[in-house]
């Protein structure tokens, strides 16, 4: 079973949708974050939470809201989607080591 | 404006040839990682990096990390099909990772 997993894997969306992306892990890690991928920039830090009460805006969060529901969940939101918002969207967890980086398969969310 | 400068962007090179893919960057990491990434996955850590000088080394993979901590290499000896991917390096500078844009390399067989 994968250790960090993300649902939805695709998503079509129109502008202005609310559209939530779920992480869950079981790795047992404390820290999660949330990136978005765009050709040519690599990947991009939105939120990043390094425990359940503890949230942090990354360089991207403009239009980006997210939710630290239990050490194991992490949600990202777009609470008006834009077409700009278009891109690859992964989650990742970390241990304290090194902060090495351990990715789901990532969101493909599109909005028309 | 990345803060980590890859390069190249892409590399195409036949089976059994050798690579080097380079990270720059004007700001000083505490550690340096280094990910491959294939279609329709995320990245997977490939190795970190952390003293100044540093070189390890993963099978026919050779990682140098900068005597300033500023830069890295990634050397592949003896391409093979099978290290067809997008290469990231990513600094790590208080607990939080900046990604360089990528190299794509493809090896031909």
């Amino acid at each position: 079973d994968a250790d960090v997993t993300q649902t939805p894997r695709n998503r079509i969306t129109k502008t202005g949708k609310r559209i939530m992306l779920e992480c869950s892990q079981t790795k047992g890690h404390d820290r999660m974050y949330w990136y978005r991928q765009d050709p040519g920039l690599g990947l991009r830090l939105i939120y990043y939470s390094f425990d359940v009460k503890d949230i942090n805006k990354g360089e991207i969060s403009d239009g980006y809201s997210v939710s630290r529901q239990a050490q194991a969940k992490f949600s990202l939101s777009l609470e008006s989607a834009i077409p700009n918002q278009t891109a690859l969207y992964f989650c990742a967890t970390s241990g304290q080591s090194y902060n090495e980086q351990f990715f789901g398969p990532g969101t493909r969310l599109t909005v028309l | 404006t990345q803060l980590l400068e890859q390069s190249p962007q892409f590399l195409s090179i036949q089976e059994g040839e050798n690579l080097t893919v380079y990270c720059n960057s004007s700001s000083v990491f505490s550690s340096l990682q280094w990910y491959r990434q294939e279609p329709g996955e995320g990245p997977v850590l490939l190795v970190t990096v952390v003293t100044g000088g540093e070189v390890k080394k993963l099978k026919r993979l050779t990682f140098q990390f900068g005597d300033a901590r500023k830069d890295s290499s990634l050397h592949i000896t003896a391409a093979q099909p099978g290290d067809t991917g997008l290469y990231l390096c990513a600094g790590v500078r208080d607990y939080k990772l900046s990604f360089g844009a990528g190299t794509t390399v493809t090896v031909r067989a």
